[in-house]
């Protein structure tokens, strides 16, 4: 069964250094999105995407952050300088988008830690 | 705008029993879906369920049912012969038919007592 994975599973970095975070959505999904969890915290939107372009983000996505698809198959979060309060589990979610097929599949999550 | 209350913070059930897990959310849309998820200590979100809000039938998944008030904008998990591993936390996003990001709410940490 076709499923979206994350790597890593894991990143430790230093506080102000860059991360990119992986993705590779379902193959034949259009719209990709960002989560954010913070440990004990609801799950927050990011970004949304969908036809190589963002196409709605929240407050919480400032010029810190950036997504692209590479590739026709990444899809990518970048944070340029991390903080201490980046720290949570990001989830990439893709769905398919036509035929009212909507619901999104995540991903196992990438759980960043910064130091 | 989409809002999402889930009002049981906690929950506890025995195993093999019944427990039910309450929603009720806003939105603007007319015409939308609604999802539980459940994000076992993995952390991986896994859909459970899904119903469209166009239907009046409520949606059913094996030990998994709903039961969808439109009016009263209520949207409850029934879990049937509860297992182990349905211990989880569960959620309940609404999403527009035009696949719009998910909103989530705080969730409710069920746990299946062996």
């Amino acid at each position: 069964e076709p499923e979206v994975t994350q790597t890593p599973s894991h990143q430790v970095t230093q506080m102000g250094q860059e991360v990119i975070l992986r993705c590779v959505p379902i193959s034949n999904h259009l719209y990709f999105y960002w989560y954010r969890q913070i440990l004990g915290q609801k799950v927050e939107f990011l970004v949304s995407f969908y036809n190589n372009e963002i196409s709605e983000k929240s407050e919480i996505f400032d010029d810190q952050f950036s997504v692209e698809r590479p590739d026709g198959s990444n899809f990518t979060l970048k944070i340029r300088s991390t903080k201490l309060e980046d720290s949570a589990m990001y989830f990439c979610a893709s769905h398919h988008g036509r035929d009212r097929n909507i619901e999104q599949f995540f991903g196992p999550g990438t759980r960043l830690t910064v130091l | 705008a989409q809002t999402v209350t889930q009002s049981q913070p906690e929950m506890s059930v025995q195993e093999a029993e019944t427990v039910t897990l309450s929603c009720t959310y806003d939105t603007s849309e007319n015409n939308y879906y609604l999802f539980w998820y459940k994000q076992p200590p993995s952390r991986q979100m896994i859909l459970v369920i899904r119903q469209e809000a166009y239907k009046q039938q409520n949606a059913t998944e094996n030990r998994f049912s709903v039961n969808f008030q439109k009016a009263a904008k209520s949207f409850s998990l029934k879990i049937s012969d509860s297992q182990l591993g349905d211990t989880a936390m569960y959620f309940c996003p609404p999403a527009p038919l035009s696949g719009d990001k998910l909103t989530f709410g705080t969730g409710t940490r069920l746990a299946v007592r062996p």
